[in-house]
């Protein structure tokens, strides 16, 4: 099992730029997650999907947009990047139902200048 | 407001020697609770959880936690750190909506 992948892992971007994260897991997990980590703030949730077909948004979602392609991908796109959005991104995937921790990817790390 | 508190920014500990870092949350019923830990460059890695049940939690790498609904606390420990343990530690608090919030992190330096 590769767990859950994440392309790519580094990218640069200019301001005004788009561009799409890409997560896959293959645990047939039905929640799917993307973090973004800025420094002395943890990590705060962007968006969420519990289940195939189905997102909501996180704390901060704002400039983002995701797409659950299916049960196994969950993407997240940038419209038009901001220097705000420089960060590492991190996705993670859960199992259903309680009693379940949440599984995360390497990371992609993002500038936009 | 709902939330994660951890304490410390940075420690820094000297091989050999034992470590606590401490987390707090304010939540309104007992949370799922999780420590993390993130190596360099590295994802997230699971330490140990609590759902319910033992207060005492034991986890991976020698870690082990307290859950202690008095304080709303869930403590990390180690008796004894080694090099290897120098990374940036994570807790985080599911209030059984299967979404994470988690604490700013605790930033762990050993020296020899």
């Amino acid at each position: 099992n590769a767990g859950v992948t994440q392309t790519p892992k580094f990218q640069v971007l200019k301001t005004g730029q788009s561009m799409t994260l890409q997560c896959a897991q293959d645990m047939n997990h039905n929640s799917m997650y993307w973090y973004r980590q800025d420094p002395g703030m943890g990590l705060r949730l962007i968006y969420y999907s519990a289940s195939e077909g189905t997102t909501d948004k996180g704390e901060v979602p704002n400039g983002y947009n995701v797409s659950r392609l299916n049960k196994r991908e969950f993407s997240l796109r940038l419209e038009s990047a901001a220097p705000s959005q420089t960060s590492v991104y991190f996705c993670a995937s859960r199992p259903g139902g309680p009693y379940n921790e949440q599984f995360f990817g390497p990371g992609t790390r993002l500038t936009v200048l | 407001a709902q939330s994660v508190t951890q304490p410390d920014i940075h420690i820094t500990v000297s091989e050999g020697a034992s470590l606590e870092l401490r987390c707090n949350y304010s939540y309104g019923a007992t949370p799922y609770l999780f420590w993390y830990v993130q190596s360099p460059g590295q994802g997230l890695q699971l330490l140990l959880k609590y759902f319910s049940g033992d207060t005492l939690v034991q986890g991976i790498k020698g870690f082990e936690a307290e859950f202690k609904r008095s304080q709303s606390s869930f403590n990390l420990r180690k008796p004894s750190v080694h090099w290897s343990d120098a990374a940036e530690y994570f807790c985080a608090v599911d209030p059984n909506d299967y979404k994470l919030s988690f604490g700013a992190g605790t930033t762990v330096t050993v020296r020899a």
